[in-house]
C-alpha cells in the first residue's frame, strides 16, 4: 500500500494563476479531506468528502475547490491564487465508521504564492 | 465550534525524561486523536482514543471524556520523539478541529 500521496511536493505560483493539488489513497477509505497548516495555527479543514459525488465545507473553503468522482481521489483546485494561500496543504484518509475513522496523512504540498 | 487548548507549547527535555501533554475541549467529543509531527513534516496517528487508556511502547494516551480533556505520556523521551504533537477532536463522523501544538525538543 501506498497509503496517502500527494503531489507536487512543492510549488510556487504567481497571484492569479490557478493550479491543481494531487491527492490520492489506496486504503478504500470513504472519507477524504484536505488541511492546510500555517505557523502557530496547527491544521485547519478546508474541503472534506465522505463519499464520490460528495463534497462539503470545512473551516476555510474560501478560495478552494474541491470534487470527488472516484474513491481514490480528491483533488484541490486554486482558482486564483493569492499570498494569503502560502501554506503547506496536507490531504488526509479514513474510514467513515465509528471506531474506525483513524485518519491518515499524505506527506504534503509547500505552496508559495508570490 | 470546538475549540481545542494544547499545553504546554513548547517542552525542552533531557533524554531519558519523562513528560506528559495535555489536550482540553471546550466541548464534548466522540473522535479525539493525537498525531505526532516529525522535523520533516509528516504525520504520524499515534492513538484514536475517543475514552478510555491505551499503551503503544513507551507512549500511552489517556481521555477523560466527562471532563473533555486528554493526556498524552512519553516515557524515556528519545532525541526521536522531538516534533510537535498535535491532538484533535470531533463530535459525530470524521471532522476534526485540532489544536496549536506542543512542540517537543529532546536533547541528547
Amino acid at each position: 500500500n501506498a497509503g496517502v500521496t500527494q503531489t507536487p511536493k512543492f510549488q510556487v505560483l504567481k497571484t492569479g494563476q490557478s493550479m491543481t493539488l494531487q491527492c490520492a489513497q489506496d486504503m478504500n477509505h470513504e472519507y477524504m479531506s484536505w488541511y492546510r497548516q500555517d505557523p502557530g495555527m496547527g491544521l485547519r479543514l478546508i474541503h472534506y468528502s465522505v463519499g464520490a459525488g460528495i463534497t462539503d465545507q470545512g473551516e476555510v473553503p474560501n478560495g478552494y475547490n474541491v470534487s470527488r468522482s472516484t474513491t481514490e481521489d480528491f483533488p484541490l483546485r486554486l482558482l486564483s491564487a493569492a499570498p494569503s494561500q502560502t501554506s503547506v496543504y496536507f490531504c488526509a484518509s479514513s474510514y467513515t465508521g465509528t471506531g474506525w475513522n483513524t485518519q491518515y496523512f499524505g506527506p504534503g504540498t509547500r505552496l508559495t504564492v508570490l | 465550534g470546538i475549540q481545542v487548548e494544547q499545553s504546554p507549547p513548547d517542552l525542552i527535555l533531557q533524554e531519558g525524561a519523562n513528560s506528559t501533554l495535555r489536550c482540553n475541549f471546550s466541548d464534548s467529543v466522540n473522535n479525539l486523536q493525537w498525531f505526532h509531527q516529525n522535523p520533516w513534516g509528516q504525520l504520524i496517528n499515534l492513538f484514536y482514543i475517543p475514552s478510555g487508556t491505551k499503551q503503544n511502547g513507551r507512549l500511552s494516551a489517556t481521555t477523560v471524556a466527562t471532563e473533555r480533556y486528554s493526556l498524552l505520556y512519553i516515557s524515556s523521551s528519545q532525541t526521536t520523539d522531538s516534533g510537535v504533537y498535535f491532538c484533535a477532536g470531533g463530535q459525530g463522523g470524521n471532522k476534526l478541529v485540532f489544536g496549536a501544538g506542543t512542540i517537543l525538543r529532546v536533547k541528547s
